[in-house]
Formats: structure tokens, C-alpha cells, sequence
């Protein structure tokens, strides 16, 4: 009954690989969110998708592509990954502009 | 691009005392949260806050929403060592029509042995 699941927990790659990150929300929430967590901790929000409609869309390398195939859904591809995208990503959902509640996390190491 | 000011950076405490730490924006905000991050998880809400000059506890945790609107502080009593982590506060800026939360830079908690 896990609210916020993320798969993978760890991914390792090398550079120039394509990867994606899933995300899955059974809270029936209409806002999901993409976070980047740097190694000084620092919490940036990426992108947010309400009832699958893009509403946030931060500065972020175009090589990172969101998709939303439904309300519940928010999955993450990066392409042609660089050492600095080592990183842990989170996803969260919220209803409204209410709370957030945030998944586990994915551990990106890029090599 | 917009954070909060969240200080301490970090606390080394013994157990048995207690903690505060805080949040200050040049800004107004319209609702304040606080979260606590476990190592190799994601953060976790531990208090919202709507409205200015509201106190709100949960459990050991008590938290303000500032008069001003521009600023919040969280109190931890009687700390425990399951109490580490690293705290984060959140809040929604007004006007706000983004549901975009802008983040303190945490307070990271130490428990000294």
C-alpha cells in the first residue's frame, strides 16, 4: 500500500546512456512532481504535471523529458546522461497546491 | 532561482535537549511546512501551517507560522537519537498560482553519543 513508488532504487550507468526513472501514485492525487537532490542535499523541483497537463517546467537540460500517460503516472527519461546528473530524484504527488508527499527516491551515479 | 533562509545549517546536540531551528523569506508566504529527511529516504511531512500566528504540534514538535508571514520555526523537545535527519522547510509564496513549493537548504541534525 505504498503511496509514492519509484523504480528503480539505484541506477548505475555510464555517460552518453538514455535511462528512465517511473514513478507511481495510488494516493489519487491530480499533481505529480519531479525533484533533483544534489550531494549538498538541496531539494529542486523539476517538473510538475497536473491531471497529466505540464504546469512546471524548470530550467533543466532539454535531455530530460517527462511523460505523464495518466493522473497516477510520472516517469522520467534522460537522455545522453552526464556525470553531472549523479544525483537522487524524487517523486511526489500533491493534491492541489496542498501537500506533497514524496517517494523514495532513485540514485542516479552516472560513471 | 527563490529559496528560503533556513539556519542552522547543522546541530550537534546531546539527547534529552531541545532544538530550534527556523525560516525567514523576504517574501511573503501563505502556507509553511516543515519535512524531516531520513537517510535513503524521501522527506516526510511532519507540519503544514495556513495561517499567520498559527502554532501546531505533533508529538515532541512544535511549529509557528510567523505574524509576519515571512517567517516559521520548528522546536523539537527533549530530542531522541531517532530524531536525526535533516529538516526542511517548505512553503508556498504568495501570490502563488504554480504549485511550485520553494525550499529551505535544511537543518541538519546530529545527536552527539
Amino acid at each position: 500500500d505504498t503511496a509514492v513508488s519509484q523504480t528503480p532504487k539505484y541506477l548505475v550507468t555510464q555517460m552518453g546512456n538514455d535511462k528512465s526513472i517511473k514513478c507511481e501514485q495510488n494516493l489519487g492525487h491530480d499533481t505529480m512532481y519531479w525533484y533533483k537532490q544534489d550531494s549538498k542535499k538541496f531539494l529542486k523541483i523539476m517538473f510538475s504535471y497536473n491531471n497529466k497537463e505540464l504546469i512546471i517546467n524548470e530550467t533543466v537540460p532539454n535531455r530530460f523529458s517527462p511523460k505523464s500517460p495518466d493522473k497516477a503516472h510520472l516517469n522520467l527519461h534522460i537522455n545522453s546522461l552526464e556525470l553531472g546528473d549523479s544525483a537522487v530524484y524524487f517523486c511526489a504527488s500533491s493534491q492541489g497546491m496542498s501537500l506533497e508527499y514524496f517517494g523514495p527516491g532513485t540514485r542516479l551515479t552516472v560513471t | 532561482g527563490q529559496q528560503l533562509n533556513q539556519s542552522p545549517q547543522s546541530m550537534f546536540i546531546q539527547e534529552g535537549e531541545d532544538v530550534s531551528m527556523n525560516c525567514t523569506s523576504s517574501s511573503i508566504f501563505n502556507t509553511w511546512l516543515w519535512y524531516k529527511q531520513e537517510p535513503g529516504e524521501g522527506p516526510v511531512l511532519l507540519i503544514a501551517l495556513y495561517k499567520a500566528g498559527e502554532l501546531t504540534s505533533n508529538g515532541r514538535l512544535t511549529a509557528q507560522f510567523g505574524i509576519t508571514r515571512k517567517d516559521s520555526f520548528l522546536n523539537i523537545s527533549a530530542s531522541i537519537p531517532s530524531d536525526v535527519g535533516i529538516y526542511f522547510c517548505a512553503g508556498h509564496p504568495t501570490p502563488d498560482s504554480n504549485y511550485q513549493l520553494i525550499w529551505g537548504a535544511g537543518t541538519k541534525l546530529i545527536i552527539k553519543p
